[in-house]
């Protein structure tokens, strides 16, 4: 069973076109990143969320946490090329203070953006 | 600037042989996790490691895999006997307490080791 659910899994659209991205789980996070990986990379870290309802902007990205801490989502405006990549988010399920090592990833979107 | 180094970066080797991956973590980073990328099963936890201690293990076949952190500058993990299940992509990641105990904790990533087992 995947505690964080990726919806979808691969994306191939048009540069300057705009696209959302999804994270679901049943579970509740006590905070949610977002990384993106390129081929032959490992993932790097994009943003943290850690208030229900919160909001993020990261130049064209836009990161949301639900209220309920149990999902988050990305959008990006305007796409480029040189956001094509692997969208992994990963959900930290322990308290505030606990241990760094309960990050559960989700399998990924595939961002293909054409020029 | 500081990153997170892994050797080798591609690992060809025959099913029953050992493999050895190390990590350099980055200087002062005090937590150091190792994780398995594959296509079916995305990216999963293998072990961590706080101040060199490992906490948790959980997430590796404790028959034939081993991690370790000998100092504080390398990681190892060991596959011995290796198997074909067991080609994937192996990431170190490394990261440090925020200060005041922040929730936001980032993990730094290695570029990984490609791992394939004939």
């Amino acid at each position: 069973t995947q505690l964080l659910e990726q919806s979808p899994q691969f994306l191939s659209i048009q540069e300057g076109e705009n696209l959302t991205v999804y994270c679901n789980s049943s579970s509740v996070f006590s905070s949610l990143q977002w990384y993106r990986q390129e081929p032959g990379e490992g993932p790097v870290l994009l943003v943290t969320v850690v208030t229900g309802g919160e909001v993020k902007k990261l130049k064209r990205l836009t990161f949301q946490f639900g209220d309920a801490r149990k999902d988050s989502s990305l959008h990006i405006t305007a796409a480029q090329p040189g956001d094509t990549g692997l969208y992994l988010c990963a959900g930290n399920r322990q308290r505030y203070g606990g241990s760094q090592g309960n990050l559960i990833f989700g399998k990924g979107t595939k961002l293909s953006v054409k020029p | 600037d500081a990153r997170v180094t892994q050797t080798p970066r591609d690992k060809v080797t025959e099913m029953g042989q050992e493999v050895t991956m190390r990590c350099q973590p980055i200087l002062g980073h005090n937590t150091v996790f190792w994780y398995r990328q594959t296509m079916m099963q995305g990216l999963e936890l293998l072990a961590y490691f706080r101040n060199r201690a490992p906490l948790d293990d959980s997430g590796m076949p404790k028959d034939r895999f081993s991690a370790e952190m000998p100092d504080a500058t390398l990681a190892t993990l060991k596959i011995q006997p290796s198997e074909p299940r067991d080609s994937a992509v192996y990431f170190c990641a490394s990261g440090s307490r925020l200060a005041g105990g922040s929730k936001s904790d980032e993990q730094f990533f290695g570029p990984g080791t490609r791992l394939t087992v004939l």
